[in-house]
């Protein structure tokens, strides 16, 4: 089974319009992190934001916003009134302690056009 | 400050012959992470390094893959005898402190790889 399962593939909206990127994870661990990161065009994976599993709260900065619910294991990414800059490949991550050490997982990532 | 760089940015070779993908973290950063990202596909976690050691190596795909680090600095991810499903960006990460599960990781541009 996938620890971290982007169901989106690909999504294709028109600019300004708001999207949603799911995330959906699976840990057995009661203290964990999930991350979002960014992977433009150019390559290079950046990253977006971090929430540890006893934060809850909803976050803002700009016109990036995430639902973190534990009840339902998602981490859900929303842009509002998307940019063309915003196209890229969007990863949602999970690291969690197994008794091998610290285990860190990827979705598969969606990959987000915004037309002009 | 510079960023994670790796050497070589692309890399072509037959079938059978080693290769050492060569990963530079940000200066004074103590945890270091590799990565292979398939064509079109998510992050597959391979090892991290603390300091100078991995406490876990289980994610290597295969005995043919190894990692080394020395000085808290360069790593060297080396696949020998390189089968065509090795084909693939590998990717490294440093983070600041010891790889807790909640650090966030700053990745490189990769390392393209072609065996043919």
């Amino acid at each position: 089974a996938q620890k971290v399962t982007q169901a989106q593939t690909e999504i294709s909206v028109v600019e300004k319009e708001d999207v949603t990127l799911d995330c959906v994870y699976e840990t057995r661990d009661t203290t964990y992190y999930l991350f979002w990161y960014k992977q433009p065009p150019s390559g290079e994976l950046v990253f977006l934001i971090r929430r540890n599993s006893f934060d809850e709260q909803n976050e803002i900065s700009g016109r990036y916003s995430w639902n973190f619910q534990k009840s339902t294991s998602s981490f859900n990414f929303t842009i509002t009134a998307s940019q063309v800059v915003d196209s890229a490949v969007y990863f949602c991550a999970l690291s969690e302690y197994q008794n091998t050490g610290n285990q860190f997982y990827f979705g598969t990532g969606t990959s987000l056009t915004v037309i002009p | 400050g510079a960023g994670v760089s790796q050497s070589p940015s692309n890399k072509v070779t037959e079938k059978g012959k080693d290769v050492e993908l060569r990963c530079d973290p940000i200066s004074g950063h103590t945890a270091l992470y590799w990565y292979r990202q398939r064509l079109g596909q998510g992050l597959e976690f391979l090892i991290y390094f603390q300091g100078n050691s991995a406490p876990d190596k289980s994610g290597l795909p295969s005995d043919r893959f190894s990692a080394e680090r020395t000085g808290e600095s360069v790593s060297t991810l080396t696949i020998q005898r390189t089968q065509q499903e090795d084909s693939a960006v590998y990717l490294c990460a440093s983070s600041p402190t010891r790889g807790g599960r909640g650090e966030t990781q700053y990745f490189g541009p990769g390392t393209r790889l072609l065996v043919l």
